[in-house]
């Protein structure tokens, strides 16, 4: 099976830099990504990593450490669009294959003024 | 509009009663996955096409749940003799098969209250 483990909810000031993190345990892991989803509205891709190190997008920042297990989304210059859901989820080696992926429950961001 | 379609999007039925979603991938998308999500909660794997194989199935999904996809385009998922735990949205999301990323696209889902 798989598991994911990332804070419930993070509260970050307008501006500033907040940092996500995911702890996780699978077999087979091939990669890990990131999604946003904002109130009622489809989860949407963000990020991902197959191999260690940091991915840049923008603001939007995605590290790995595979021997660790963890990564993490760190999201610069907050903006108050930003207040939404973040899921980090494992691409994993299911039992039909590959590319199946596993989301971890999510953190709910805040952005306040 | 060219993104995931799904229908329908809201859905409210008695418990008991059969309901069935339809999705319909991007065009030239292979890839086919169902999940379903609770309030709170992350999107949870239910299923898996391969065009019109199923090629995986979630411990999550009980025998009321069946998935088809049978000429490897849109997919349908129908839930018999709903339970009131059966409330969720339903989430159907698609990708190329190549090039893997971890990059799927979603629908906007489909809402079921079951009462």
């Amino acid at each position: 099976g798989q598991s994911l483990e990332q804070p419930s909810e993070v509260t970050a000031v307008e501006g500033a830099i907040v940092q996500i993190n995911c702890t996780y345990q699978t077999s087979g892991f091939y990669g890990l990504s990131w999604y946003q989803q904002h109130d009622g509205g489809a989860p949407t891709f963000l990020s991902y990593n197959g191999l260690d190190g940091l991915e840049e997008t923008g603001r939007f920042s995605s590290f790995l450490s595979r021997s660790d297990s963890y990564g993490y989304l760190l999201l610069q210059e907050l903006q108050m669009k930003d207040s939404a859901y973040y899921f980090c989820a494992v691409r994993d080696r299911g039992a039909g294959g590959a590319n199946n992926l596993f989301f971890g429950t999510g953190t709910r961001l805040t952005v306040i003024p | 509009d060219t993104g995931v379609s799904q229908n329908p999007r809201h859905k409210i039925t008695k418990r008991g009663q059969n309901v069935t979603f339809r999705c319909d991938p991007i065009s030239e998308h292979n890839r086919l996955y169902w999940y379903r999500q609770t309030l709170g909660q992350g999107p949870e794997f239910l299923t898996y096409f391969q065009n019109e194989a199923q090629l995986e199935k979630s411990r999550l999904l009980s025998d009321r749940f069946s998935a088809e996809r049978p000429k490897g385009s849109f997919s349908t998922l129908e839930i018999q003799r709903t339970e009131q735990g059966d409330s969720a949205m339903y989430l159907c999301a698609s990708r190329l098969g190549t090039g893997n990323t971890g990059e799927l696209f979603f629908g906007e889902g489909s809402r079921l209250t079951v009462l």
